[in-house]
């Protein structure tokens, strides 16, 4: 399969502990996006990325978290001292430039802070 | 702040029938694309329109992008129950931010068999 993959699925964290997410983009993309989608809304923008650097971040992205893409491959998206407003799918996404915006996207992370 | 009105929010219809569902803004968009997304899956992209006016068909799908690029419709014919999902529409800015998308909060359609 050489979509989008994103890892974990699923993950169930108590309030106040530390989370990772991993995402793998589409492999000559070189542009990769976060996005966060909670119960009755569509994606809301997080963070983009063209290659290694982080080209735009949203205000939706406080500073408990954090995006990094070393090597401009896959991505990792960390949430510090995770709250219960936090729960929601991360979805990750890739394009590649020169194609517009059609992005790609993995079948999320669903994350649930108890 | 671009925004994207989806309508209708819900949409139970029969096999066989026809749908249409609308996503409208009063922003102008460079590109919009439209997604089809099952319960606790990702987005899956149906398809991009580009040019003011323009119609896409995918089998029984259409697509058309308003002239102004301020809207767009998709158009479902003889409906089955395997287009059940939550259908998305994503607009794509023009100049700064322009590789953001902005969705609407989708129209959820179930066909009922």
């Amino acid at each position: 399969d050489t979509g989008v993959s994103q890892n974990p699925r699923h993950k169930i964290t108590k309030r106040g502990q530390n989370v990772t997410f991993r995402c793998d983009p589409i492999s000559e993309h070189n542009r990769l996006y976060w996005y966060r989608q909670t119960l009755g809304q569509g994606p809301e923008f997080l963070t983009y990325f063209q290659n290694e650097a982080q080209l735009e971040k949203s205000r939706l992205l406080s500073d408990r978290f954090s995006a990094e893409r070393p090597k401009g491959s896959f991505s990792t998206l960390e949430i510090q001292r995770t709250e219960q407003g936090d729960s929601a799918m991360y979805l990750c996404a890739s394009s590649l430039r020169g194609t517009g915006t059609e992005a790609f996207f993995g079948q999320g992370t669903r994350l649930t802070v108890v | 702040t671009q925004l994207l009105e989806q309508s209708p929010q819900f949409l139970s219809i029969q096999e066989g029938e026809n749908l249409t569902v609308y996503c409208n803004s009063s922003s102008v968009f460079s590109s919009l694309q439209w997604y089809r997304q099952e319960p606790g899956e990702g987005p899956v992209l149906l398809v991009t329109v580009v040019t003011g006016g323009e119609v896409k068909k995918l089998k029984r799908l259409t697509f058309q992008f308003g002239d102004a690029r301020k809207d767009s419709s998709l158009h479902i014919t003889a409906a089955q129950p395997g287009d059940t999902g939550l259908y998305l529409c994503a607009g794509a800015g023009s100049g700064a931010g322009s590789y953001q998308l902005t969705f609407g909060k989708g129209t959820k359609l179930s066909v009922i068999p």
